[in-house]
């Protein structure tokens, strides 16, 4: 099984402030890398996906590098705003690259 | 469009108590998913349909977890002689031959 697991837990900013979220995986042969972020009470909404063959992913403010020899993804969110306070999960896929494995997530508070 | 929807969004459930929870997936989404959050951690694969066929159900805890798909659209997950430890939020996912899971928001399941 895919093992994933995030670094730090929890993560406090002062607004404008640059975000950078960890996530290692144990399977370097990945099918690709999600990014989804959760708020309070809420599903998941997918932000980015990197696939296996590419270097980094970006939408908007949000910036996704894959290193697959180190087993690492991080994301980057540029100039951080309050309404960014929210769970921030990686996920890899594995088992004839369907089901989804989560790391714990990382739950980021802006303050403004 | 819509998106996945999941109903109820909260249940409270007497130990031993039979639950059934319903997920409508995004229209003409082929693969449905079905997960399991604890409280703190990443959601945990539970199941796998593609249309009405159940093709995995590794991730389910016990025999008293049933789900079905009867005609290739809405799922139902059952949970039989529910135990505190199921408590938990439940996430259905839906997607087509593409990689990204889109998911609903969940039915948050107390069993007390």
């Amino acid at each position: 099984k895919q093992e994933v697991t995030q670094i730090p837990a929890a993560l406090s900013v002062p607004e404008g402030e640059n975000l950078v979220l960890n996530c290692s995986f144990t399977d370097s042969a990945i099918y690709n890398l999600q990014w989804f972020r959760q708020d309070p009470g809420k599903g998941l909404t997918s932000l980015l996906l990197i696939q296996s063959s590419q270097r980094e992913q970006t939408s908007g403010r949000l910036n996704a590098s894959l290193d697959k020899s180190s087993g690492r993804s991080t994301l980057y969110i540029a100039a951080s705003q309050p309404g960014d306070s929210a769970t921030y999960l990686c996920a890899a896929p594995w088992g004839n690259d369907y089901k989804l494995s989560f790391g714990a997530g990382t739950t980021v508070t802006v303050r403004a | 469009g819509a998106g996945v929807s999941q109903s109820p969004r909260y249940k409270v459930a007497k130990r031993g108590q039979d639950v059934a929870l319903r997920c409508d997936p995004i229209s003409g989404h082929v693969s449905l998913f079905w997960y399991q959050q604890a409280l703190g951690q990443g959601p945990e694969f539970l199941t796998y349909f593609q249309n009405e066929a159940q093709l995995d159900k590794s991730g389910l805890p016990s025999d008293r977890f049933f789900a079905e798909r009867p005609e290739g659209s809405v799922s139902t997950l059952k949970i039989q002689r529910t135990q505190q430890e199921d408590s938990a939020v439940y996430l259905c996912a839906s997607r087509t031959n593409q990689e990204t899971q889109y998911f609903g928001p969940g039915t948050r399941l107390l069993v007390l």
